[in-house]
């Protein structure tokens, strides 16, 4: 079975652009969550998307949005980049019932803000 | 609001040695209990969980973690280490909610000399 896909996995922006990722997750899968991972602030959750809806929001702005089809992948945006939105952004999928809450992890977009 | 406490950014440990990294979390409610691993340029790979039952929860490749409630803690130990061991580990939770969100630690870097 192929694990999460994440593209592009590498993109470089300038400030002010505004960049969308893709997530591709397990299939069967129906929950996808992203997170951002900075040296300076490590791992943080943005959002949480389950059959199509968010579920659940981390402390971002509102600049950071996102959305999942009803093929289960996922897209998130980011608009008016900052140097700060310089991370590695990381999708993860998981299978439902929540009985495991086992998350699985893409490779990651590396995003550089110039 | 809920936290985890990795105590060592970096453990040096010489090949074949034991190894413990540490880690704390903050909660007065259950919790879903986490180790993941990161090697360079990849993305998060699930070593162990604890959801209930045994404390004592072991994982892939020779790793085992201890669920203390008292001292809120959840280590993660290995007997004998391999070069290929080197790598970010991180400690996360989820909390006892309906949520997928995993709250992560900052992370210790294992690296293991020959």
């Amino acid at each position: 079975k192929a694990g999460v896909t994440q593209t592009p996995r590498y993109l470089i922006k300038t400030r002010g652009q505004q960049v969308t990722l893709s997530c591709s997750p397990i299939s069967g899968h129906r929950s996808v969550s992203w997170y951002q991972q900075t040296p300076g602030q490590g791992l943080q959750f943005l959002f949480e998307y389950f059959s199509e809806t968010q579920r659940n929001k981390g402390n971002f702005p509102g600049r950071f949005s996102g959305r999942q089809f009803s093929n289960s992948r996922s897209e998130m945006n980011v608009s008016t980049l900052e140097l700060g939105d310089s991370a590695l952004y990381l999708c993860a999928s998981s299978l439902e019932p929540q009985s495991s809450y086992e998350q699985y992890f893409g490779p990651g977009t590396r995003l550089t803000v110039t | 609001a809920q936290s985890v406490t990795q105590l060592d950014s970096q453990v040096p440990v010489f090949e074949e040695a034991p190894v413990e990294l540490r880690c704390n979390y903050s909660s007065s409610v259950s919790v879903y209990l986490f180790w993941y691993v990161q090697y360079p340029n990849q993305g998060l790979q699930l070593l162990l969980k604890y959801l209930s039952g045994s404390t004592l929860v072991k994982g892939i490749n020779g790793f085992e973690a201890e669920f203390n409630k008292s001292q809120t803690s959840f280590h993660l130990r290995k007997p004998s280490v391999h070069i290929s061991d080197t790598a970010e580990y991180f400690c996360a939770v989820i909390p006892g909610d309906s949520s997928y969100k995993l709250i992560f630690g900052s992370g210790t870097r294992l690296l293991v000399r020959p």
